[in-house]
């Protein structure tokens, strides 16, 4: 089946560092990749629609210039949370859909980002 | 008012029971229905989706949607120790010209052996 890979899988940082995250599609080609935001207790909160070769489709409220999407190749997109602040800290997730697959997504394992 | 609203629970039953996990959504716009599971500190898992207000059954697991009245569940069948996780629904459907899906916030569901 369809596997996503997300790495790192916890990241602690100090506030005012940069942390970049990576989400792989390992056996299929993912044209547009989602991500999302979960805090304790609460829904996935959909970020940011990555597409690849082009600019990414942010949600409103997300800050664009602080949550930077890269989405350089097909099986490859990057978040970058930059100047983190402690607010920041989140379980933050990736997803993609198989083209082979009608409907479902597959999600990456999360990062836990903590940031002191 | 959310578009898809999910009673956090914590559910917590003995093994054995039949769990019945539900949702409501708003959004008319919906299409297709999804149920995902996710252990603690992990990303969710597809369990079952379906597309079309009736019952879809796979093991143990029944997805019910009712499109009339917005509803939509998840019926556990003799419960497990290792189905203790929270559950998400997920409905989705073309917003703003692509697929999108709205995820409810989860239900933390216990099975106490």
């Amino acid at each position: 089946g369809a596997v996503v890979s997300q790495h790192p899988s916890w990241v602690i940082c100090k506030s005012g560092t940069s942390v970049k995250i990576e989400c792989r599609s390992l056996d299929f080609q993912a044209t547009t990749m989602f991500w999302y935001r979960q805090f304790p207790k609460q829904s996935l909160m959909l970020m940011a629609t990555s597409n690849e070769g082009s600019k990414a489709t942010y949600e409103q409220g997300v800050e664009k210039d602080k949550f930077l999407i890269n989405h350089a190749s097909l099986t490859l997109s990057t978040l970058t949370v930059t100047s983190a602040h402690p607010e920041d800290s989140s379980f933050y997730i990736c997803s993609a859909r198989d083209r082979g697959q009608v409907h479902g997504y597959t999600f990456g394992s999360g990062t836990r980002l903590t940031v002191v | 008012q959310k578009e898809v609203e999910q009673d956090p629970g914590p559910l917590s039953v003995p093994e054995g029971a039949i769990v019945s996990l539900n949702c409501t959504y708003s959004n008319s716009a919906f299409q297709y229905f999804m149920w995902y599971r996710q252990y603690s500190r992990k990303g969710p898992e597809l369990l079952m989706y379906t597309y079309s207000s009736g019952n879809k059954e796979d093991g143990r697991f029944t997805a019910q949607v009712d499109k009339s009245s917005k509803y939509i569940s998840l019926f556990i069948r003799d419960s497990q120790p290792s189905d203790s996780a929270t559950y998400l629904c997920a409905p989705g459907g073309v917003s703003g010209g692509y697929q999108k899906v709205t995820f409810g916030t989860g239900t933390k569901l216990q099975v106490i052996p």
